[in-house]
């Protein structure tokens, strides 16, 4: 079976640094999707990114990129010049090429912008 | 604003009690998806719909169903509740249900079960 470890329950950086969230899963198919989520305390969830397994470029999306070492099965999330309204929950998750896969959530790391 | 909206905002009821869920998908949207958020479990997938019909099945109780309906709102019935399934629910929505498709999420309910 899948799983998605964030090894980081929680982390604080300040503003305009940059920061790297860690997450690491186990499968043995060779073509997924894997994504990052962002729930702020607004408890929304909101897609951040997202990596197909069979694409070696890293997704990047304005601040948020990724490092995807699909060898290593880790998928990390940076984030640069971090903003307050970065702080939030941040899931990292995974879900195969079948159609009735279902998606597999991290426990999610906890990130806080200090002014 | 995702689009996507979820009736009640927060529940609170007492153990045994069943309780309806509410989702509304964002117009267009063919595919409904649930989620349970608890403390314990971390977010759970628990059931996808795609117009209309069953497409795949998460970590969903028995006591818990779900059904979408020919306007393809859906709704989540959860019954003989338990102090355990107090979580925040989540309801999501996809344009075709596929693997490539961005799912948007809405609000959420907030089930408090006492």
């Amino acid at each position: 079976a899948q799983t998605v470890t964030q090894s980081q329950p929680e982390m604080s950086v300040q503003e305009a640094e940059t920061v790297t969230l860690s997450c690491t899963y186990d499968t043995s198919e060779s073509n997924y999707y894997l994504f990052w989520y962002k729930q702020p305390p607004s408890r929304q969830m909101i897609l951040v990114i997202r990596q197909e397994a069979y694409k070696q470029q890293n997704a990047t999306e304005n601040r948020f990129s990724v490092n995807f070492q699909k060898a290593a099965k880790s998928f990390s999330l940076k984030i640069s010049d971090s903003q307050l309204g970065d702080t939030a929950m941040y899931f990292c998750a995974f879900r195969g090429m079948n159609r009735d896969d279902k998606i597999i959530f991290g426990k999610g790391t906890r990130l806080h912008i200090l002014p | 604003d995702s689009g996507v909206t979820q009736t009640p905002k927060h529940l609170i009821t007492a153990t045994g009690q069943r309780v309806t869920l509410r989702c509304s998908p964002r117009s267009g949207d063919l595919s409904v998806y649930w989620y349970q958020q608890s403390l314990d479990q971390g977010l759970q997938f628990l059931i996808q719909y795609y117009n209309g019909e069953e497409r795949a099945k998460g970590n969903i109780l028995e006591r818990f169903s779900a059904q979408q309906f020919p306007d393809l709102h859906s709704e989540l019935n959860l019954s003989s509740l338990e102090l355990g399934d107090s979580a925040l629910y989540f309801c999501a929505s996809s344009p075709r249900g596929g693997i490539v498709d961005e799912q948007f999420f809405g609000p959420g309910t907030r089930l408090t079960v006492l």
